[in-house]
């Protein structure tokens, strides 16, 4: 397994500013992903963040609004860019191998 | 649209006794399930997969049953112990492997002292 902290924990902002979360592994990972949990739903899957290229989206979901960086294959950052009140959730991280994802803690976003 | 369904919400079980957890999926393209215990304030912890060869895997308390026709499947844990208590989620892939999940909505077990 991996172990995985992302930073922050949890933050308020306002609406209009821009948050970057952080996620880091304990070891070098292929495979990383970025989550999104809206209240009382699903965890649905935001992006692939792949290491030297692009990030691959997901339907809804836009570099515009989620830009990703992958600089190593230990780190991932998140962006959410422009807030507003809809886009108050968990958002979390998680590292792929074969037969397993494992995610890190979460960072709880509220925008207010 | 949601391809991964818990139906129940929440279930409440004596400690000891079995706990069964349902999740039905409408893609028959997925291939391989897991399931996944969250506690508050952390994130999902894996706890048991199966591929769609197989209809059941066991993991010490924990066992996945999975039925490719009807596209349900199940976690039973035999004893339900109070540590037990989380929300627990299904997830599929169709991809051999845990790539690109799709997660239901979650049951929250309570297990009763």
């Amino acid at each position: 397994s991996a172990v995985i902290s992302q930073k922050p924990s949890r933050d308020i902002c306002q609406r209009g500013t821009s948050l970057t979360i952080q996620c880091q592994v304990d070891s070098q990972v292929t495979m990383m992903f970025w989550y999104r949990q809206q209240p009382g739903q699903s965890l649905t899957l935001i992006a692939t963040a792949n290491q030297g290229s692009e990030a691959t989206y997901e339907s809804g979901f836009v570099i515009d609004k989620f830009p990703i960086s992958r600089p190593n294959l230990t780190f991932s950052t998140l962006t959410v860019s422009n807030m507003s009140p809809e886009d108050s959730s968990i958002y979390l991280c998680s590292v792929g191998t074969n037969y397993e994802q494992y995610f890190g803690p979460g960072t709880r976003l509220t925008v207010t | 649209d949601q391809q991964v369904k818990q139906n129940s919400p929440s279930l409440s079980v004596q400690e000891g006794r079995i706990s069964i957890l349902n999740c039905d999926y409408t893609n028959s393209m997925f291939d391989y399930f897991l399931w996944y215990k969250k506690y508050p304030a952390e994130g999902p912890t894996f706890l048991i997969s199966i591929s769609s060869i197989k209809d059941k895997n066991e993991d010490g308390r924990f066992t996945v049953f999975l039925n490719k026709s009807a596209k349900h499947l199940s976690l039973h844990i035999v004893p339900s112990q109070p540590g037990d208590s989380a929300v627990y989620f299904c997830a599929a892939s169709w991809q051999t492997g845990a790539n690109n999940l799709f997660f239901g909505t979650g049951t929250r077990l309570t297990v009763i002292p």
